[in-house]
């Protein structure tokens, strides 16, 4: 079975745009979480996304937001970027709602200018 | 109370040595307690889980030990090899339709030949 893909893997954005950022989770697996891992706060969770609706959200600003397609894929969106968004972006699969055995992507390491 | 603390944050062990990373955490409401390893420019890989239904599982060289009462878990590597150089992360997570890992602070582990 292929693993998690996440694209872009890298990107540079300058303060101000938003950007958006994908996730192919794992065949079979409904249930797409993201989290942020930066040096100085680690891994934080963004939100969880399952069957189309999110079922629960991290402590982030509503700049940061996200969606899922009928097929299982998410996307997240982050507008209005600012200097203390760079982060490694990572997104998890799962078989049931989260938590049970998530599977990483490899990230999108994301740079704001 | 969402807090799971984790220690060394880093750890030097010889080739074929145990190592060891602590982690503690206070909500009780936890019932789900992976380890993740993760080398740079990847995302975290699933090592072994636990639930507090058990005090110990063992997957090869790794094993989780977990002390419901102090509320403390433990991996422990054992023959430890230059390989497994990497840093790890203890996360937890609670029941519920919309789950979410709760991650440590990581330990950087480097295993010297």
């Amino acid at each position: 079975k292929a693993g998690v893909t996440q694209t872009p893997r890298y990107l540079i954005k300058t303060r101000g745009q938003q950007v958006t950022l994908s996730c192919s989770p794992i065949s079979g697996h409904r249930s797409v979480s993201w989290y942020q891992q930066t040096p100085g706060q680690g891994l934080q969770f963004l939100f969880e996304y399952f069957s189309e609706t999110q079922r629960n959200k991290g402590n982030f600003p509503g700049r940061f937001s996200g969606r899922q397609f009928s097929n299982s894929r998410s996307e997240m969106n982050v507008s209005t970027l600012e200097l203390g968004d760079s982060a490694l972006y990572l997104c998890a699969s799962s078989t049931v709602g989260g938590g049970y055995e998530q599977y990483f992507g490899p990230g999108t390491r994301l740079t704001v200018t | 109370q969402q807090q799971v603390k984790q220690s060394p944050q880093s750890l030097i062990v010889q080739k074929g040595g145990i190592s060891i990373i602590n982690c503690a955490y206070e909500n009780t409401a936890f019932d789900y307690f992976p380890w993740y390893q993760q080398f740079p420019g990847k995302g975290p890989a699933l090592l072994i889980a636990i639930r507090p239904d058990v005090s110990e599982k063992k997957e090869g060289r790794f094993t989780i030990s977990f002390n419901k009462s102090a509320k403390q878990f433990s991996l422990h590597i054992m023959d430890s090899q230059p390989g497994d150089s990497a840093t790890y992360f203890c996360a937890a997570s609670s029941a519920g339709s919309a789950r979410q890992l709760t991650f440590g602070s990581g330990t950087q582990l480097t295993v010297l030949p």
